[in-house]
């Protein structure tokens, strides 16, 4: 079976800093993909970044990037210049290729401080 | 706007009651999902349908039943309500059954609550 394991429940940045958001996942599969999603007060699930495995290349959009370690099954998220927008509880997801089913961790709640 | 579309929005209930939600997939979207946040358990994927035919089962109860239509909305059916069952229901729907990293664009959930 397939888990993804967050580690950290709460997180805290002050704005304008860097944090990163681990996760590990358990998998047998070769094929998959990874995700985070932030879920803002608002409770709407957002995509904020992926992953495909089978590319080494790290994904960036704008202030988001993760560091992937295929061997070490290691998915972490790293927010820059964090803004209070970022306030969110994240979510690391994971996804067998050809399944469409994702596999969420327990979550990680982020709070920026002004 | 992630363009899925889930009504209600809250629903309160008894317990032994029966509910339906319905979810309109994102226009182009072929897969639709049914997933349940609760606290104790977290985002628990339910059920998967591809095009009117159900993809992939995941913890739903017996209890539970769903269904996609010709038109791609789909409904998730509860019934003999547990105050368990009180938790934010989530549909998802992506353009394809996981070919692709096509991302799940989520629906902004039905509350419920059983009292």
């Amino acid at each position: 079976a397939q888990t993804v394991t967050q580690s950290q429940p709460e997180m805290s940045v002050q704005e304008a800093e860097t944090v990163t958001l681990s996760c590990t996942y358990d998998t047998s599969e070769s094929n998959y993909y990874l995700f985070w999603y932030k879920q803002p007060p608002s409770r709407q699930m957002i995509l904020v970044i992926r992953q495909e495995a089978y590319k080494q290349q790290n994904a960036t959009e704008n202030r988001f990037s993760v560091n992937f370690q295929k061997a070490a099954k290691s998915f972490s998220l790293k927010i820059s210049d964090s803004q209070l927008g970022d306030t969110a509880m994240y979510f690391c997801a994971f996804m067998i290729s050809n399944t469409g089913k994702l596999i969420f961790g327990q979550g990680t709640t982020l709070q920026v401080k002004p | 706007d992630s363009g899925v579309t889930q009504t209600p929005k809250h629903l309160i209930t008894a317990t032994g009651q029966r509910v339906t939600l319905r979810c309109s997939p994102r226009s182009g979207d072929l897969s639709v999902y049914w997933y349940q946040q609760s606290l104790d358990q977290g985002l628990q994927f339910l059920i998967q349908y591809y095009n009117g035919e159900e993809r992939a089962k995941g913890n739903i109860l017996e209890r539970f039943s769903a269904q996609q239509f010709p038109d791609l909305h789909s409904e998730l059916n509860l019934s003999s309500l547990e105050l368990g069952d009180s938790a934010l229901y989530f549909c998802a729907s992506s353009v394809d059954a996981g070919t692709s990293p096509s991302p799940l664009h989520f629906g902004n959930g039905t509350r419920l609550t059983v009292t």
